[in-house]
């Protein structure tokens, strides 16, 4: 059974860079893979996905300020969000895309989040 | 660019059935999915495709769409199915994902 778990800090200074990063364990990276969102008391917002290939897709609200990378060998994938407010404060998920034909961007497996707090 | 939009909030009686909706341009194209979340948890995939639930995921939740409008339905609410439930299917117009705002589903 694959499992995803987020690590990285839980706390970053205004105008630094958050980075996080996602491990995939029990299964193949062979996929797409995507991190997700969710401030204090909000709903849920797609960032970025990448494919094991490389390939990436990202948001429009974050194209300026996120990278998403896959490491094959080390089978985990990151994200790095620069110039980061306290808006950015939130739960970020990894998660994996198992989506196809008109069903897309379906997320079936989901590590258990990180809480991220944007502060000085 | 197309968002999804869902009711705040429903309440159903313990046993009853309950069917939240979720609506948007790019359902016309594309089937939602379907989250539950309760609090502290990541979310958890209930239902996908045309109707379609994972491994573990019992029959009472079941889905179902029509035109630009998703529902999911739980037919016979348990106290376990309190939740919030999120939307997402792909953008309309470009390649991301969309989530709707999510409906909490209170059991009385």
């Amino acid at each position: 059974q694959v499992q995803l778990q987020e690590s990285g800090p839980g706390l970053v200074k205004p105008s630094g860079t958050l980075s996080l990063t996602c491990t995939v364990s029990g299964g193949s990276i062979i996929n797409w893979w995507s991190w997700v969102r969710q401030p204090p008391g909000k709903g849920l917002e797609w960032i970025a996905e990448i494919h094991h290939s490389g390939r990436s897709n990202y948001s429009p609200s974050f194209k300026s300020r996120a990278t998403i990378l896959v490491d094959k060998s080390k089978e985990q994938f990151s994200l790095r969000l620069n110039s980061v407010t306290a808006a950015d404060t939130a739960v970020y998920y990894c998660a994996r895309d198992n989506g196809s034909g008109k069903s897309l961007f379906v997320f079936d497996i989901w590590g258990h989040g990180r809480m991220v707090t944007v502060s000085s | 660019s197309s968002e999804l939009t869902q009711d705040p909030a429903v309440s159903v009686a313990l046993g009853q059935t309950v069917t939240i909706t979720c609506q948007g341009d790019s359902l016309g194209m594309f089937y939602a999915s379907w989250y539950q979340q309760k609090p502290g948890q990541a979310p958890i995939l209930v239902i996908f495709g045309e109707d379609n639930r994972p491994s573990g995921i019992p029959d009472r939740f079941s889905g179902s769409s029509s035109g630009n409008t998703a529902s999911l339905t739980i037919t016979g609410a348990q106290a376990d199915d309190e939740a919030d439930y999120f939307c997402n299917s792909r953008d309309s117009s470009i390649n991301r994902a969309v989530f709707g705002p999510g409906t909490k589903v209170t059991v009385l």
